[in-house]
């Protein structure tokens, strides 16, 4: 079962516009990451943020986490028509080797 | 630096018919790890490895085979396939597990069962 749920599922934004993507999750967990993919490509890794960490940012990129709500969210600001792309988070646990992943949100920026 | 490389990119096969997924790594990893991509779906794990020699069962095992003979390889077999398991198939590895530290992805490979 996927332990990241993304919202939405879809977002349609101008360019220039700032993007903003969410993910709850439901078990206590370590770090949560943030991936990009590509049309036709695998997964890029954005950003690890730790469980002990509120906010976290990368250039343009900007990740919060609220582990009382359960709860990420990735903002893009200032998007460009490369920011175009499938955003999904992914979750770690302490009794678990593996990553969670959910099922995505789809970004499309509009030139 | 090639990073994760998968082969091949893209297959057809008869239901029934067998297969190898080959997966390649020269970041000196220790976790590996086979995922299929499905629409709406996300990524679901099928197996992973912590280590050369050791594989483990992840979220949808059945009806797929791993080994990990040399460290920087993760093969992924399908015995007999069925249209089931049509999917885009995506091999990372990563430095540590539980989520310390970044997966690296490969481009995957797009598998048709007919």
């Amino acid at each position: 079962s996927q332990q990241g749920e993304e919202d939405p599922q879809a977002l349609s934004i101008q360019e220039g516009e700032n993007a903003t993507m969410n993910c709850s999750y439901k078990t206590s967990i370590n770090n949560l990451q943030w991936y990009r993919q590509n049309s036709g490509r695998g997964l890029v890794h954005l950003i690890l943020i730790r469980s002990n960490e509120r906010e976290k940012h990368s250039g343009r990129l900007r990740v919060t986490l609220d582990t009382s709500k359960k709860s990420s969210s990735l903002l893009i600001t200032a998007s460009r028509a490369a920011d175009t792309a499938s955003y999904f988070c992914a979750t770690g646990r302490s009794n678990d080797y593996k990553l969670s992943f959910g099922a995505g949100t789809t970004v499309t920026v509009r030139a | 630096n090639a990073g994760v490389t998968q082969t091949p990119k893209f297959r057809v096969l008869k239901t029934g018919q067998s297969m190898t997924l080959l997966c390649a790594q020269d970041m000196n990893h220790e976790y590996m790890y086979w995922y299929r991509q499905d629409p709406g779906m996300g990524l679901r794990l099928i197996h992973y490895s912590v280590g050369e020699g050791t594989t483990a069962k992840g979220e949808v095992p059945d009806g797929y085979n791993v080994s990990r003979l040399k460290k920087q390889n993760f093969l992924l077999g399908l015995e007999s396939a069925a249209p089931s398991q049509t999917s885009v198939y995506f091999c990372a590895s990563s430095y540590s597990g539980q989520g310390r530290q970044p997966q690296h992805f490969g481009d995957g490979t797009r598998l048709s069962i007919l």
